[in-house]
């Protein structure tokens, strides 16, 4: 297992430009979470999926962002029009739990992070 | 909602020495977790502690343990023997065990930047 992964790393672009942020999460893992990162703080929920549902939003999460797990495996996040306030780490975590909980240590595995530079 | 606060940005210790994160948080719920995660410079985060908040024992993994005052809402880090691959950014996160809507996701703090120094 590789755990978490992510792509791309890095991602410069333009304001208002298009860009998009992939997650393969742990492979038996059923959750999984979007978290952003800015300098010198602690992670923000986004958004989270069980399997192939997203369940939670957070108003953090405005109509310029999406994100999609279509088969329960990895997942996309989409920032449309990208802002200069945009730019921050976009952290991937995945966890393993029952709809009920049950299994669940509690423990996020993350991924080392794509970060944006909005320019 | 749940509120973490780390009212220490930055801290710094001698290798081999001992050094105590603080951390605080409000809820009003009575069954939730807590947790310290590590994330060294470029590195991804990874837990390094977890307290179940039903129990009274304070957790301890090797060198790092906990000191969870439920009453107080105060959960501190304590690492022993501090070593030069303990420097990294310390966050501590809830999460809620009460069901519902939870769905395991964390809370965290605003992170307390450790250099141990040799």
């Amino acid at each position: 297992d590789t755990g978490v992964s992510q792509d791309p790393r890095h991602k410069i672009t333009k304001r208002g430009q298009n860009v998009t942020f992939r997650c393969d999460p742990i492979s038996e893992h059923n959750r999984l979470y979007w978290y952003r990162q800015t300098l010198g703080q602690g992670p923000e929920f986004l958004t989270y999926f069980q399997n192939e549902a997203q369940l939670e939003k957070s108003r953090l999460l405005s109509d310029r962002f999406s994100a999609e797990r279509p088969k329960g495996s990895f997942s996309t996040l989409e920032i449309q029009r990208t802002e200069q306030g945009d730019s921050a780490m976009y952290l991937c975590a995945s966890s393993l739990a029952s709809w009920d909980d049950q299994g669940d240590t509690g423990e996020l595995f993350f991924g080392e992070g794509s970060r944006l530079t909005v320019l | 909602a749940q509120t973490v606060t780390q009212s220490q940005p930055e801290m710094s210790v001698q290798e081999a020495e001992t050094v105590t994160l603080s951390c605080t948080y409000d809820t009003s719920e009575n069954n939730y977790y807590l947790f310290w995660y590590k994330q060294p410079p470029s590195r991804q985060m990874i837990l390094v502690i977890r307290q179940e908040a039903y129990k009274q024992q304070n957790a301890t993994e090797n060198r790092f343990s906990v000191n969870f005052q439920k009453a107080a809402k105060s959960f501190s880090l304590k690492i022993s023997d501090s070593q030069l691959g303990d420097t990294a950014m310390y966050f501590c996160a809830f999460r809620s065990n009460a069901g519902g809507t939870s769905y395991g996701k964390l809370t965290f703090g605003q992170g307390t930047i450790l250099t141990v120094h040799p």
